[in-house]
């Protein structure tokens, strides 16, 4: 089965800096990537997805990068906020968007310092 | 956009009662929900897989007779933790695919067995 692999861990930066992480995925079917934020005690939020065809996507401050070849994609926020302090986590999936259950990485817990 | 409502936010039950939890797809067809039990600092793990009308596919080591699902209608799934135990306190998390926007999740409900 799909295992995906998300670093760090935990990250701390500095209000206004950038902020990355990576995922790593092994199944190559996989062909749909999306990223989610979870403040505490609420559900996922998707804030950004990414489909196999694509190399990268942007939607204002976020961007995620797909490398089909070496299996991995990046989250990178730009000009961060203290708001954009959560959890984040990458999944992937086999079937596209709809078809098949996804796989999480274990979460990046981001902390924006004012 | 797809919105997915899950009630109840918050429950505690005493121990050796039943709790359902319900999720709805409030402005798309659902066709497959899935149903994530998410521990304190962890990611979301899948407990069961559910199409409209059909059984539900239960993941390895989830008890079927203790976590009830019904999907059935493309707009409703209710998960019922039976009997309920100390050890089933957790979060849980739905998902519906079918509308546009992918996978949405639900708020999440916060199960307290005392």
């Amino acid at each position: 089965g799909e295992n995906v692999e998300q670093h760090p861990s935990t990250l701390s930066v500095q209000e206004g800096d950038s902020a990355v992480i990576k995922c790593t995925y092994s199944d190559s079917a996989s062909n749909y990537f999306p990223w989610y934020k979870q403040e505490l005690g609420k559900g996922p939020q998707l804030i950004i997805d990414i489909r196999s065809n694509v190399g990268e996507k942007k939607d204002q401050r976020i961007a995620v990068t797909l490398n089909k070849t070496a299996k991995h994609f990046s989250l990178h926020i730009t000009e961060t906020q203290p708001e954009d302090s959560a959890v984040y986590f990458c999944a992937s999936t086999g079937g596209g968007a709809g078809s098949y259950q996804l796989t999480f990485g274990k979460g990046t817990k981001l902390s924006v310092i004012p | 956009g797809a919105v997915v409502s899950q009630h109840p936010s918050r429950v505690i039950c005493k121990s050796g009662t039943s709790v359902k939890i319900e999720c709805r797809s409030l402005d798309f067809q659902a066709t497959t929900m899935f149903w994530y039990r998410q521990f304190p600092k962890q990611s979301l793990m899948l407990m069961a897989t559910s199409n409209e009308g059909s059984k539900a596919t239960y993941e390895q080591g989830v008890e079927k007779d203790k976590f009830l699902i019904n999907h059935a209608s493309l707009t409703l799934s209710t998960l019922t933790v039976t009997s309920a135990h100390p050890e089933d306190s957790s979060f849980y998390i739905c998902s519906a695919t079918g509308g546009a926007g992918g996978y949405t999740f639900g708020s999440g409900t916060r199960l307290t067995v005392v």
